[in-house]
């Protein structure tokens, strides 16, 4: 069975602080992908990273990093320098090879303050 | 930019009425998804469709139906509608293929039934 697990459901920093995120899960799967969403307050998901399991580069986009380590089966996502308007809900999720489904956490609200 | 615009933000409904949810996305996205998202569970799949007229059952199908006549256009329909209904509903959609495309969502309805 494929299964997500964002064991941190809030977190609190103050602005500035760095802060990551974590993402664990399961699947037998040999090619998979794997997403990071953000949802602020207005809703809407919006994509930020795709990661296929033969990648285990990590990735850096401006205060944004993703960590990637399929031997913990971890996909951990780090804000630097984090600010107000990164305060939303994030969203790891899987998908295998052969489906249409994501498989999503349960999501980890980030609260940063100011 | 690719657009999913679903047709109310905010639904308030009686227990037994038949509900329509309506997402239309403007790319010639072949894929289209409902989930519904709910606190402490993150997003689940109800339904999906991979071209027109096609559908296939989610994770949590029970109690709702789907419509896709047109490419663009994939709806949601609660036959009768119940309390435990209550939610955020999320309209997505993707490229053709598989889970290789990144979903882009809708802003989501939230639908309180009375």
């Amino acid at each position: 069975a494929q299964k997500v697990t964002q064991a941190q459901t809030e977190i609190s920093v103050v602005e500035k602080e760095d802060v990551t995120l974590d993402c664990v899960y399961e699947t037998r799967d040999t090619t998979y992908y794997l997403f990071w969403y953000k949802q602020p307050p207005s809703g809407e998901l919006v994509f930020l990273i795709r990661r296929n399991s033969f990648d285990e580069q990590n990735e850096i986009s401006g205060r944004y990093s993703w960590n990637f380590q399929k031997s913990t089966s971890s996909f951990n996502f780090t804000i630097t320098a984090s600010q107000v308007v990164d305060s939303a809900v994030y969203f790891c999720a899987l998908a295998g090879s052969g489906t249409y489904k994501y498989i999503f956490g349960t999501g980890t609200r980030l609260k940063v303050l100011a | 930019d690719v657009k999913v615009t679903q047709s109310s933000r905010y639904l308030v409904k009686r227990t037994g009425e038949k509900v329509f949810l309506e997402c239309v996305q403007d790319m010639d996205h072949e894929n289209m998804f409902w989930y519904r998202q709910d606190p402490g569970l993150g997003l689940r799949l109800i339904y999906f469709s991979y071209d027109v007229k096609m559908k296939e059952k989610g994770d949590i199908p029970e109690g709702y139906s789907v419509s896709r006549e047109k490419k663009e256009r994939f709806s949601l329909i609660l036959e009768s509608a119940s309390t435990n209904q209550t939610s955020m509903y999320l309209c997505a959609s993707s490229l053709p293929g598989l889970a290789l495309s990144e979903q882009f969502f809708g802003p989501g309805t939230r639908l309180t039934v009375l």
